[in-house]
């Protein structure tokens, strides 16, 4: 099973709003990532979790906020979002191989986030 | 950071011909993807591939880590194939995981 599930799948938030994303993986996988995808854009990478902990923050402000609670699940929670901040949020995961070495990494179906 | 140039940008096919498609990376790395994204945003895994050949049905690809590129081939082409391919690289040395896509190249598919 190569499975990353998220949800929600669509999600309209105010700007005033809070709210959260969810990622779940079962493959037993340490290494977890947050993309964000702009519309006709690649994914750009947001934040890797390793072993649970926060490993890389690509300089994302802080009104994005990750969690890792476990070693299954990653959350990321928006406060105050801009409407710039509208995109496609996708989750990853991938075996943990450490410096130097890496491993296929599986992609979420992603959420669709419309900020108004 | 490592840069990840993919050509062509697009690209349009008559059903049942073939296409490579190509990455160019910018220094060495341990880890290449090939990634097909549907229309609906799901990314799916083609191939991990940081150097060698591998085939899949239809699908191949052939990384030249010595001179940083690989190119990914469609044979027989089918409407299904239409989207964006992506490839991603990650720069040895570094934490092995920290990808970065190329561009991509849309393809579509006419019957």
């Amino acid at each position: 099973d190569t499975e990353v599930t998220q949800t929600p799948k669509h999600l309209v938030m105010g700007m005033t709003n809070k709210k959260s994303l969810k990622c779940e993986q079962h493959m037993g996988h340490r290494a977890m990532y947050w993309y964000k995808q702009k519309a006709k854009k690649p994914p750009e990478l947001m934040f890797v979790y390793s072993y649970e902990k926060l490993s890389i923050n690509e300089s994302v402000p802080s009104r994005f906020s990750p969690e890792c609670p476990n070693s299954s699940l990653l959350n990321l929670h928006l406060h105050a979002l801009q409407p710039e901040d509208s995109a496609l949020y996708l989750c990853a995961s991938s075996q943990d191989t450490g410096r130097g070495r890496a491993d296929t990494q599986y992609f979420g179906p992603g959420t669709r986030l419309t900020v108004l | 950071g490592i840069q990840v140039e993919q050509s062509p940008p697009d690209l349009i096919l008559q059903e049942g011909a073939n296409s490579t498609l190509r990455c160019n990376f910018s220094d060495s790395v341990n880890n290449l993807q090939w990634f097909h994204q549907n229309p609906w945003g799901q990314l799916i895994n083609l191939f991990y591939i940081p150097s060698g050949t591998k085939q899949n049905g239809r699908l191949s690809a052939t990384t030249v880590a010595t001179e940083r590129y690989s190119l990914l081939y469609i044979s027989s082409s089918q409407t299904t194939d239409s989207g964006v391919y992506f490839c991603a690289a990650a720069r040895n040395m570094e934490y092995g995981n920290k990808l970065v896509f190329g561009a991509g190249t849309i393809l579509r598919v006419k019957s």
